[in-house]
């Protein structure tokens, strides 16, 4: 069965310092790969996706993921939190030949202190 | 422009009444969804559009109906829910089945 596992629930940061957030996959082949942001209350929005080719990929805010075959992850990186990155952040994998139907992972909660 | 828009924001909902939220997209999207998500849990997938036909429905109880009029709109028509139904219900869109999706800012739907 299809899964995605983000092992961090919680994690807390200083504003300028550096963010990883893991997440690691089950599935047979090479499915799309998204991470989104949820602020408390609304809607998720897309920050990049992975579908084929550079297996590092850049998306907005200034995150970027890197996508690694031999370990079934997408790791999500930022260099420099700001306060405003605090949000709820979800990894979710897309198989297409369901029609699109997107797994999501956990949630991973950033906390980003002064 | 890359907007989903839901109404309403908030829907409050006694266990008879039956009510309906709304979602519309103007990006020619042919893809709509419509997800579940209940509170510290993440979203799952309760039905896809694709080309306004019904092309997934993840076991949701008919208490749940969704209604695809046109390629812009998506409905949820609820009737008879239970107070376990109350969650953020969002609505997504993507340019065809194979595309990223597009998030809605959600309806919460309280069920009293």
């Amino acid at each position: 069965a299809q899964s995605v596992t983000q092992p961090d629930i919680h994690i807390t940061v200083s504003e300028g310092a550096s963010l990883e957030l893991r997440c690691n996959y089950s599935y047979g082949a090479t499915p799309y790969l998204f991470w989104y942001v949820q602020s408390p209350g609304q809607g998720l929005q897309l920050l990049l996706k992975y579908f084929s080719g550079d297996t590092l990929v850049q998306g907005i805010k200034g995150f970027e993921a890197e996508f690694k075959r031999s370990q079934s992850s997408f790791n999500l990186r930022k260099p420099s939190v700001h306060w405003s990155d605090a949000a709820e952040y979800f990894c979710a994998v897309g198989f297409m030949e369901y029609g699109n139907k997107l797994v999501f992972g956990a949630g991973t909660i950033l906390r980003v202190k002064s | 422009d890359t907007e989903v828009t839901q109404t309403p924001k908030h829907l409050v909902m006694g266990m008879t009444n039956k009510k309906s939220l709304k979602c519309e997209q103007h990006m020619g999207h042919r893809a709509m969804y419509w997800y579940k998500q209940k509170a510290k849990k993440p979203p799952e997938l309760m039905f896809v559009y694709s080309y306004e036909k019904l092309s997934i429905n993840e076991s949701v109880p008919s208490r749940f109906s969704p209604e695809c009029p046109n390629s812009s709109l998506l409905n949820l028509h609820l009737h008879a829910l239970q107070p376990e139904d109350s969650a953020l219900y969002l609505c997504a869109s993507s340019q065809t089945y194979r595309d990223e999706a597009f998030f809605g800012q959600g309806t919460r739907l309280t069920v009293v």
